[in-house]
């Protein structure tokens, strides 16, 4: 079945660690996105990509990273920057016109 | 800038009951999407509704309808007879300039968890 899938579900980092997101989905979308949540509030734009070999940043890009090599993968690194990491993300696709964007199941990345 | 509210951070209804979740919305495109996603405990975000601003007639999609009144910017979701499953929080979502290349991310309001009771 098509869909976005995210990994891994959990993710714990030290102090002064990058940490890597996966992103994949076999949607044929050309863009992608991925957001923050922290408890109880909505979904914040960390990072956004409309197509292969491009990105821009969203309204809280400060601490992270991204890649779009290929058109079905779209990782996140966390960096150690990012000094309050701890949060649900969760990365989507599509979204052209009033179509609705796609979401993967989340990763709960915790800091140890 | 664009900008969505959800004023109710909670709601209780009861089981087989109608219920309204707020949102409010602002922007100066006047062309812009409103969606309505499910995120239950577990997480996952799931689409439910939208409307777009051109649409002349309210969306429903089963017992969902969007009670869309664009003069006062509001995009109210209203649930049909309301199931214990319907228990999540409910978030309210908006893409303006929808009809160019631009930038397509949502904008999401703070959200409203329901909570159906037997």
């Amino acid at each position: 079945d098509g869909g976005i899938t995210q990994s891994p579900k959990y993710l714990f980092r030290k102090e002064g660690q990058n940490v890597t997101l996966s992103c994949e989905q076999n949607l044929n979308h050309d863009a992608m996105y991925w957001y923050r949540q922290d408890p109880g509030q909505g979904l914040r734009l960390i990072y956004y990509s409309q197509i292969v070999n491009d990105f821009q940043k969203g309204d809280i890009a400060e601490g992270y990273s991204v890649s779009r090599e290929k058109k079905e993968s779209f990782p996140l690194t966390v960096t150690s920057a990012q000094k309050n990491p701890t949060a649900f993300y969760l990365c989507a696709s599509g979204g052209q016109g009033l179509q609705p964007q796609h979401f993967g199941d989340g990763t709960r990345l915790s800091i140890l | 800038a664009q900008k969505i509210t959800q004023t109710q951070p909670g709601m209780f209804v009861q089981e087989k009951e109608a219920v309204t979740l707020d949102c409010t919305y602002d922007t100066s495109d006047p062309s812009y999407g409103l969606f309505w996603y499910k995120q239950p405990s577990s997480g996952e975000m799931i689409f439910l509704i939208y409307q777009g601003s051109y649409d002349q007639q309210n969306a429903t999609e089963g017992r969902y309808s969007l009670n869309f009144q664009k003069a006062r910017k509001s995009a109210n979701l209203v649930i049909s007879a309301s199931q214990l499953g319907d228990s999540a929080m409910y978030f309210c979502a908006m893409r303006d300039g929808y009809m160019d290349t631009g930038r397509r991310a949502l904008t999401f309001g703070s959200g409203t968890r329901l909570q159906v009771q037997p």
